[in-house]
């Protein structure tokens, strides 16, 4: 089993839709949980981080941490074609210090 | 706005060529920066990370005498793809993360696009 599963997409959502971006992970020790977006060519820029179970808003974008189920999410609202590039999740552990990231779920909103 | 630069953003060269890539943190100090390997259409592979003052640690697989890093100073590391070929060709990509707490959330540069022909 992969320690982070990410479905790669890609995913294409009309302008205004709600997205929903996901990511499990298998790994207890992770307590830090992270969204970044990537444009074509660019570096990931950070989204969303946090530590603890429930939701994370942001503007237009709220994150979901489910420790139980081990799962966590990224919501969309009014999507924009600008949103539009790869959203990568990653982890880390309170102890280590490098990133595990998802594979990248593709997004694209039409205009 | 960017609180991580990286230079230069694409370099081409020929075979054999050695290749420096910077990464600066801009108005914080980082201890602690990360080298980053990413291939088209694929996820952020770790490859190194580079301790300010002392040897670089290095991820299973990479050659630390073919990706020698550099930490001389708080706000800049250096990654140099020496005696570079075209399987080196990739987009390189460092990070920092803020101090002093060692959980803060890294910064990414903008990468750098290496093309060796």
């Amino acid at each position: 089993q992969k320690e982070v599963e990410q479905d790669p997409g890609p995913l294409s959502v009309p302008e205004g839709a709600i997205v929903s971006l996901n990511c499990t992970y298998s790994n207890s020790a992770f307590q830090y949980f992270m969204w970044y977006r990537q444009y074509s060519r660019k570096g990931p820029e950070l989204l969303m981080y946090t530590y603890s179970s429930g939701n994370k808003e942001d503007g237009r974008f709220t994150a979901q941490v489910d420790k139980s189920s081990k799962y966590i999410s990224l919501f969309i609202r009014d999507s924009q074609p600008s949103d539009s590039a790869t959203y990568l999740c990653a982890f880390s552990s309170g102890s280590a210090r490098q990133l595990t990231f998802g594979s990248g779920t593709q997004l694209t909103v039409l205009p | 706005g960017a609180v991580v630069s990286q230079h230069p953003s694409w370099v081409i060269c020929k075979s054999g060529t050695s290749v420096k890539i910077e990464c600066r943190s801009l108005d914080f100090q980082a201890t602690t920066m990360f080298w980053y390997r990413q291939f088209p259409k694929k996820s952020l592979m770790l490859m190194a990370t580079s301790n300010e003052g002392s040897k670089a640690t290095y991820e299973q697989g990479v050659e630390k005498d073919k990706f020698l890093i550099n930490h001389a100073s708080l706000t800049l590391s250096t990654l140099t793809v020496t005696s570079a070929h075209p399987e080196d060709s990739s987009f390189y990509i460092c990070s920092a993360r803020l101090l002093p707490i060692s959980n803060q959330p890294q910064h990414f540069g903008d990468g750098t696009r290496l093309s060796i022909l």
